[in-house]
């Protein structure tokens, strides 16, 4: 079955810090993979994606995320951490057809 | 570009009254458009796929009769919460995707609706 897992329910980073946040998919086949971003009473944005070729994605507002089909993960990275990254994350599958499969999502505090 | 209106962002009303919400793509045509309803710290749930001119397709668990999709035209598409009672408080989120583009890409999201039932 198609699952999606943030391990980390709640990080806390300092700005400036560098930022990794984790997703592990389950998917039976080649899995297209988002990372979006929630702010308060808000709707989602999408921060990037990854459907196939280079397993290194850029996003927007600095972020990257690493596919590693190996180790069945999508991580979310970025090497400096402003207060206004403060937010809910969201890792998503997207089956081919309509459904997406989305992580329990990680909450980032950012301390000044 | 790809910009999804939510209406409205939040209402507040008592028990047994039906609310209607509305997603609308503004700047693109929408086949496809998605209800997720998400609970406190947790993450969204699908409800159900609505797609123009058809019956919407729920997810198991969803009652059809409780929550009336209506997707009439390309650009919108209505979730209507009937007899609602406290256990429907929840932030309702529709996404859309656009027409004509492979259903791998990304959906666009609403900014949400809250929904309060006294």
């Amino acid at each position: 079955a198609q699952s999606v897992t943030q391990p980390d329910i709640h990080i806390t980073v300092s700005e400036g810090a560098s930022l990794e946040l984790r997703c592990n998919y389950s998917y039976g086949a080649t899995p297209y993979l988002f990372w979006y971003v929630q702010s308060p009473g808000q709707g989602l944005q999408l921060l990037l994606k990854y459907f196939s070729g280079d397993t290194l994605v850029q996003g927007i507002k600095g972020f990257e995320a690493e596919f590693k089909r190996s180790q069945s993960s999508f991580n979310l990275r970025k090497p400096s951490v402003h207060w206004s990254d403060a937010a809910e994350y969201f890792c998503a599958v997207g089956a081919f057809g309509n459904q997406f499969y989305f992580g329990t999502g990680t909450s980032l505090t950012v301390i000044p | 570009g790809a910009v999804v209106s939510q209406h409205p962002s939040w209402v507040i009303c008592k028990s047994g009254t039906s609310v209607k919400i509305e997603c609308r793509s503004l700047d693109f045509q929408a086949t496809t458009m998605f209800w997720y309803r998400q609970f406190p710290k947790q993450s969204l749930m699908l409800m159900a796929t609505s797609n123009e001119g058809s019956k919407a397709t729920y997810e198991q668990g969803v009652e059809k009769d409780k929550f009336l999709i209506n997707h009439a035209s390309l650009t919108l598409s209505t979730l209507t919460v009937t007899s609602a009672h406290p256990e429907d408080s929840s932030f309702y989120i529709c996404s859309a995707r656009e027409a004509g583009i492979a259903s791998n890409q990304p959906q666009h999201f609403g900014d949400g609706t809250r929904l309060s039932i006294l």
